[in-house]
């Protein structure tokens, strides 16, 4: 099993809203990721969990908050978004062991916050 | 910061032309990752490359790493349509951060 499953694909929500964002992932992985990726540009890093911890927020607002229950699961959790952070978020993992290994990116769910 | 700047931005070109990409970095790279991404999908790994210098070759594509570790290159022979979309290379920053070019757009016209 190669995949990263993400759920849901697509996302509407209001700005007052609270949803949560499901990466899931068996292939033993420990670092996981994500990335928001607007049209016409690239994935731009967000969080880095390895071996469960965050490693890396690259100076994320508040208002998106990432958990790792266990090695398999990464959640991102939204609450008060604004219509600019409509975008596709993309999660990613790759082995925690080697740094240089390839990434298996998730399908993606594409979220609009109206 | 550091800075992965990717051109052309854009391509079209008519099947079966060559094509290439070409990623530089502000910074000396520990590797080098190449996405490819098609239109409503997600990045796609195509290769990695590690050591200054270094070319390696999949069916018709050919990446090059430079011998300074801050640029490489994609280029792809006799272009197919199954060849369109975006091709990203991402260099690693850090033990984790892999920070992504700024992409090239590929189409390719029948």
């Amino acid at each position: 099993d190669t995949e990263v499953t993400q759920t849901p694909k697509h996302l509407v929500m209001g700005m007052t809203n609270k949803k949560s964002l499901k990466c899931e992932q068996h292939m033993g992985h420990r670092a996981m990721y994500w990335y928001k990726q607007k049209a016409k540009k690239p994935p731009e890093l967000m969080f880095v969990y390895s071996y469960e911890k965050l490693s890396i927020n690259e100076s994320v607002p508040s208002r998106f908050s990432p958990e790792c229950p266990n090695s398999s699961l990464l959640n991102l959790h939204l609450h008060a978004l604004q219509p600019e952070d409509s975008a596709l978020y993309l999660c990613a993992s790759r082995r925690g062991q080697a740094r240089d290994t390839e990434a298996f990116f998730g399908q993606g769910t594409r979220l609009t916050v109206v | 910061g550091q800075q992965v700047m990717q051109i052309p931005q854009y391509q079209h070109v008519q099947e079966g032309e060559d094509f290439t990409t070409y990623c530089n970095s502000s910074t000396t790279l520990s590797n080098i990752q190449w996405y490819k991404q098609r239109p409503g999908g997600h990045p796609v790994f195509l290769i990695q490359l590690v050591k200054s210098g270094e070319v390696k070759k999949q069916k018709r594509l050919t990446f090059q790493f430079g011998e300074a570790k801050k640029n490489s290159s994609l280029h792809i022979t006799a272009t197919q349509t199954t060849d369109v979309g975006t091709y990203f290379c991402a260099g690693r920053s850090g033990t984790y951060k892999y920070i992504f070019g700024t992409g090239t757009r590929l189409k390719v016209l029948a």
